[in-house]
């Protein structure tokens, strides 16, 4: 057990566009889901944390109104990155911990290639 | 400032050896402790996760956990090429007393290569 989804895997637009990323737990219920942005020979950066049915919570440098954090449903959280420009190309990954259990073990997502022309 | 530290390598071992990764955090009040694999290009996968201390053996892979020396370790023993990735140390630091809404600190990571 323990799967998560991420879909798209691989989104490419343009400049100035929105684009959407979900983010699934697909055998548990998700107390808590996590976004990261990794840039390459990078370790993962944290950007926000969401909880369902509450306001995500940003790390320091995170704009919010840049990236918006929707956790829908314990099963579900998407990402969308609002007027996307080539900086925001990156590798973005979503985790997932278990409602019970308080161990604070992650399970990652396979992750989402952004690529901005 | 709560870090989490790995020696970034690359850390080579032949074929069949034993790679002994290593890491350590800053913060005291760390419980839980867990060790990523990364292939290039692919998301984390979890290999081990410790929250006692001494050592949790799972198949090749054995964590220890030292808390008094805030140093956590993986062992794998018969290297194999397939084993080639970079190691990710994380640390979660929970939210109130919550684990599970808690964030992962993450070290920069080891990259090991395993040669035939």
């Amino acid at each position: 057990g323990a799967v998560v989804s991420q879909h798209p895997s691989w989104v490419i637009c343009k400049s100035g566009t929105s684009v959407k990323i979900e983010c699934r737990s697909l055998d548990f219920q998700a107390t808590t889901m996590f976004w990261y942005r990794q840039f390459p020979k990078q370790s993962l950066m944290l950007m926000a944390t969401s909880n369902e049915g509450s306001k995500a919570t940003y790390e320091q440098g995170v704009e919010k109104d840049k990236f918006l954090i929707n956790h829908a449903s314990l099963t579900l959280s998407t990402l969308t990155v609002t007027s996307a420009h080539p900086e925001d190309s990156s590798f973005y990954i979503c985790s997932a911990t278990r409602r019970a259990g308080g161990s604070g073990t992650q399970y990652f997502g396979p992750g989402t290639r952004l690529l901005v022309l | 400032q709560k870090e989490v530290e790995q020696n970034s390598g690359p850390l080579s071992v032949p074929e069949g050896a034993i790679a002994s990764l290593n890491c350590t955090y800053s913060d005291r009040g760390s419980q839980s402790f867990f060790w990523y694999r990364q292939y290039s290009g692919k998301s984390p996968e979890l290999i081990m996760s410790i929250y006692s201390n001494g050592d949790k053996e799972d198949g090749r892979f054995t964590a220890q956990l030292n808390k008094a020396s805030q140093y956590v370790s993986l062992l794998i023993r018969d290297s194999q090429p397939s084993d080639s990735a970079t190691y990710l140390c994380a640390v979660n630091i929970p939210r109130g007393s919550s684990f599970s809404t808690g964030k992962l600190i993450f070290g920069q990571g080891t990259t090991l290569q395993v040669k035939p």
